[in-house]
């Protein structure tokens, strides 16, 4: 079964400072993989969206970036963090029969203070 | 394109009574229709899923939804509810031959001893 990671759990970053979150696929070869985002108390923003390696398609115009540069790894980045990047960042991989179903690692909660 | 949306933002229950979240999907194609519920500080954990067959879906935890297809719903219940049920709770839609899940805002359930 798949099995995605994400680390760290939580993470207090200054504003203007550079991000990396990494997320990690274990038990699936490759899967579409996506970043989502969370703010408080709302629902689920997708942000990135990858079917392949270096292939990296983008939502929402904002501050973030993505990359892709292993079939199982997906990198999301920032080179100066704004206050409103604060949320929780979710990774999510397709799994499942046909790959149709998502699996989800356990997230990141980031501030930015 | 494809929508969700979820009418109810916040259920309270009493513990051990039934519960019915709402979730109504919009779509021009077939779909694939998800629940998934997240505790706090957590990851998305997949409760049940319809793919194609038959329109009533069990999942875990007891819970159990109905595919409608004229009425484009996809409303999850479960007959008797327990503390451990507090959560928020997001229904999914994906098209055929479409790369993403699109979520509903989702609805959070309290259970009231």
């Amino acid at each position: 079964s798949q099995t995605i990671h994400q680390w760290p759990a939580t993470l207090v970053q200054p504003v203007g400072s550079p991000l990396s979150l990494e997320c990690t696929v274990e038990g699936t070869s490759n899967p579409n993989l996506y970043w989502y985002r969370q703010a408080a108390g709302r629902g689920l923003q997708l942000l990135f969206y990858s079917v392949g390696i270096g292939q990296i398609s983008s939502e929402v115009p904002q501050n973030l970036s993505a990359s892709r540069p292993q079939d199982r790894q997906f990198i999301l980045s920032s080179k100066k963090l704004l206050l409103s990047d604060s949320g929780f960042y979710l990774c999510a991989g397709t799994s499942g029969p046909q790959g149709v179903g998502y699996t989800f690692g356990s997230g990141t909660r980031l501030t930015v203070v | 394109a494809q929508s969700v949306t979820q009418l109810d933002s916040q259920v309270p229950v009493f513990e051990e009574a039934p519960v019915e979240l709402r979730c109504n999907y919009s779509s021009s194609v077939s779909v694939y229709l998800f629940w998934y519920v997240q505790y706090p500080n957590q990851g998305l954990q997949l409760l049940l899923k319809y793919l194609s067959g038959s329109t009533l879906v069990k999942g875990i935890n007891g819970f159990e939804a109905e595919f409608n297809k004229s009425q484009t719903s996809f409303h999850l219940r479960k007959p008797s509810v327990h503390i451990s049920d507090t959560a928020e709770y997001f229904c999914a839609v994906r098209n055929f031959g479409n790369e993403k899940l699109t979520f509903g805002t989702g609805t959070r359930l309290t259970i009231i001893p």
